[in-house]
């Protein structure tokens, strides 16, 4: 199953706060797990990646938190923005030549001042 | 670096034209994808090239799609007849390894296609 399930939809969080994301998958040869963030009108841009050989991957206010027996994955946004508002998608791949990507359904974030 | 360019941003055109959508990739990127965006199926991959070669095709919805990458710096989607259902924004997306196990992508900024 090539599947990955993403949750919530949409998020409001207050600025400041904590926006979580969640991504589940069933194909345990998933082996690269980025997370990509999306502005109106503009196309998927990469914010992020781990791979299953570690459990927490931190890059300024962003985390991805791993966990690999439960086979799930999520976003943390920490003391979040106004300027964070956007569509935030979680993907997996498998190693292959080209890596292709198997995009959540999205997270429609917005973040109030 | 002008990134991933497609052309057109938008496209209105009436149901049974013919649309083509084009794609230049990043220079030395070896792979190029196409995905569809819609607010009921998301992001959905189409087709992918690896060195020109397309690879897995199994994404495109019908005969009605096509998709070719001439040279490395040239992709074109392109449906015909189009439908109304066709209409979503269009995402090329072409990558690279940048490591042992690690890709990094890039999209376009798509083409938004409406058709009437």
């Amino acid at each position: 199953q090539q599947q990955v399930k993403q949750s919530p939809q949409s998020l409001i969080v207050q600025k400041g706060g904590i926006s979580i994301i969640n991504c589940a998958y069933e194909n345990t040869a998933f082996d690269y797990f980025p997370w990509y963030q999306q502005f109106p009108g503009k196309g998927p841009a990469l914010l992020i990646a781990i791979r299953p050989d570690v459990s927490e991957k931190k890059e300024g206010r962003f985390t991805i938190s791993f966990n690999k027996s439960a086979k799930q994955f999520s976003l943390h946004i920490m003391d979040s923005q106004p300027g964070d508002s956007a569509t935030y998608f979680c993907a997996a791949s498998i190693s292959g030549s080209a890596r292709q990507l198997t995009f959540g359904s999205g997270t429609q974030l917005t973040v109030l001042p | 670096d002008a990134g991933v360019i497609q052309s057109p941003r938008h496209e209105v055109t009436e149901m049974g034209q013919e649309v083509t959508l084009r794609c230049k990739p990043i220079s030395g990127h070896n792979s190029l994808f196409w995905y569809r965006q819609t607010m009921m199926r998301g992001l959905e991959l189409l087709i992918y090239f690896n060195n020109n070669v397309p690879i897995d095709d199994s994404g495109m919805p019908e005969d009605r799609f096509s998709a070719k990458m001439p040279n490395a710096s040239f992709s074109t989607l392109k449906i015909q007849p189009s439908e109304p259902r066709d209409s979503a924004v269009y995402f090329c997306a072409s990558s690279w390894r940048t490591g042992p196990g690690i890709y990094g992508y890039t999209f376009g900024s798509g083409t938004r296609l409406t058709v009437v």
